[in-house]
Formats: C-alpha cells, sequence, structure tokens
C-alpha cells in the first residue's frame, strides 16, 4: 500500500459545527503532515507529527486540533470555524521527521465553511 | 512566509515541446524537492535533488541545483496534455530543533495543449 487516505473528500459545515478529517497511511512512515492549500497558493504547512508525538505546530489557531492516535493515523478536528478557513486540506506522510525523502500526499479534503 | 519563488507563473506549451521552470530560495536546504499537482488534488512527489547534488534525471524529468545561486529548474522534455498541472518546488531544511520542515514555492501553472 503506497497511499495516504483522506477522507471524507468533501466536506460543507457551519460555523458552530464540530467535524474531523482523517488520514490514513500503511507505509510505515513516522512522520504525518496536515497542510493547508488555498486557490492558486501554494500548501501551508499546519503541523507535523514525528513517532505521534506534535513536533510542529506552525502558530494554528486552537479551533483546529490534530489528533494521533497511532503510526497509521492523522485526525484534525475543526470547531468553530470561519468562512476564511475554507481550503483544500491536505495530509501528508514520509519515511522520518527528516526531508531526506519526498512526501506522499493526499487527495486531500475540499472544506467549505458557511 | 513562502521563501521560494518560482517563474514562470504560468507557462503554455504545445505536445512535443519542453517545458523549463525555475525556482529560487534565499536560505539553506537539505535538498531542493519538486512536485505535481493536478486540478487542486493531491501533491505527487517528482524528484528529489540533495545540496551537495548538481543534476538529477528521472525518465523526461531533469532537475538541476546550483547552490552558489540559490536556485533549481525543472526542464520536461517532449511534454504530453498529461503534464498540465501545476508544479511546486520545495526547500527541504532543518529548523533549529532539528525538525524536517518543506517549504513550498509558488508553484508554475503548465498548460500542455495538443
Amino acid at each position: 500500500d503506497t497511499e495516504v487516505t483522506q477522507t471524507p473528500k468533501h466536506l460543507v459545515m457551519g460555523m458552530t459545527n464540530k467535524k474531523s478529517l482523517k488520514c490514513e497511511q500503511h507505509m510505515g512512515h513516522r512522520a504525518m503532515y496536515w497542510y493547508k492549500q488555498k486557490a492558486k497558493k501554494p500548501p501551508e504547512l499546519m503541523f507535523v507529527y514525528s513517532y505521534e508525538k506534535l513536533s510542529i505546530n506552525e502558530s494554528v489557531p486552537s479551533r483546529f486540533s490534530p489528533e494521533c492516535p497511532n503510526s497509521s493515523l492523522l485526525n484534525l478536528h475543526l470547531h468553530a470555524l470561519q468562512p476564511e478557513d475554507s481550503a483544500l486540506y491536505l495530509c501528508a506522510s514520509s519515511t522520518g521527521g527528516q526531508t531526506n525523502y519526498g512526501y506522499t500526499f493526499g487527495s486531500g479534503t475540499r472544506l467549505t465553511v458557511v | 512566509s513562502q521563501q521560494g519563488e518560482e517563474d514562470p507563473q504560468a507557462l503554455s506549451i504545445q505536445e512535443g515541446e519542453n517545458a523549463t521552470m525555475n525556482c529560487s530560495y534565499k536560505t539553506s536546504i537539505n535538498n531542493l524537492q519538486w512536485y505535481r499537482q493536478n486540478s487542486g488534488r493531491g501533491l505527487v512527489h517528482l524528484i528529489l535533488i540533495r545540496s551537495n547534488e548538481r543534476e538529477k534525471h528521472s525518465g523526461r524529468l531533469r532537475v538541476t541545483l546550483d547552490t552558489s545561486k540559490k536556485s533549481s529548474s525543472l526542464l520536461i522534455t517532449a511534454s504530453r496534455a498529461a503534464d498540465t498541472a501545476s508544479y511546486f518546488c520545495a526547500r527541504g531544511y532543518m529548523t533549529t530543533d532539528s525538525w524536517g520542515k518543506l517549504q513550498f514555492g509558488a508553484g508554475t501553472q503548465v498548460v500542455v495543449t495538443p
């Protein structure tokens, strides 16, 4: 299995809702990432988990809450989001916490906040 | 903030022609990576070139790296309609806390017409 699987593919949520994005990989990768991408912009790093521990938080607002239950799963819990949080959320994984190897990306969750 | 700059921002060519895009960065790298993104979905890792390498090939792709000029280029030879996508360079580097990070450039949108 050489894929990163993200669910759901599309999500529409109200500003008072609580929802979660899910990411799964079975490649034995020990580093997992959340990126946010706005239209026609490059991906921006949000969080890095290395060996199931949060190693980087790029000053992301607390309405985004990451969780890494085990080495194969990565969640992003969403609460009280704003319309400007609408974007493509990408999960990625890599062999380790270094950047010596390329990242494997999922196909993303397109989030719309209404 | 995004340190990588890519040019051109957009490139339109015909099938069979070569496509060249450039990437510049401002600070140190461990490596420079190139990714392709189709229609705002997930990114696909194309090639990684390490800071001590000058040129690398993969199929129809050729990447060069000039660390003295802090720049890299991606050449796609004999382009096909299926090469239509956005191409991103990404700077792989280590933080002061010894975590690996990948920072993306603004991207080049390539359109290949039959």
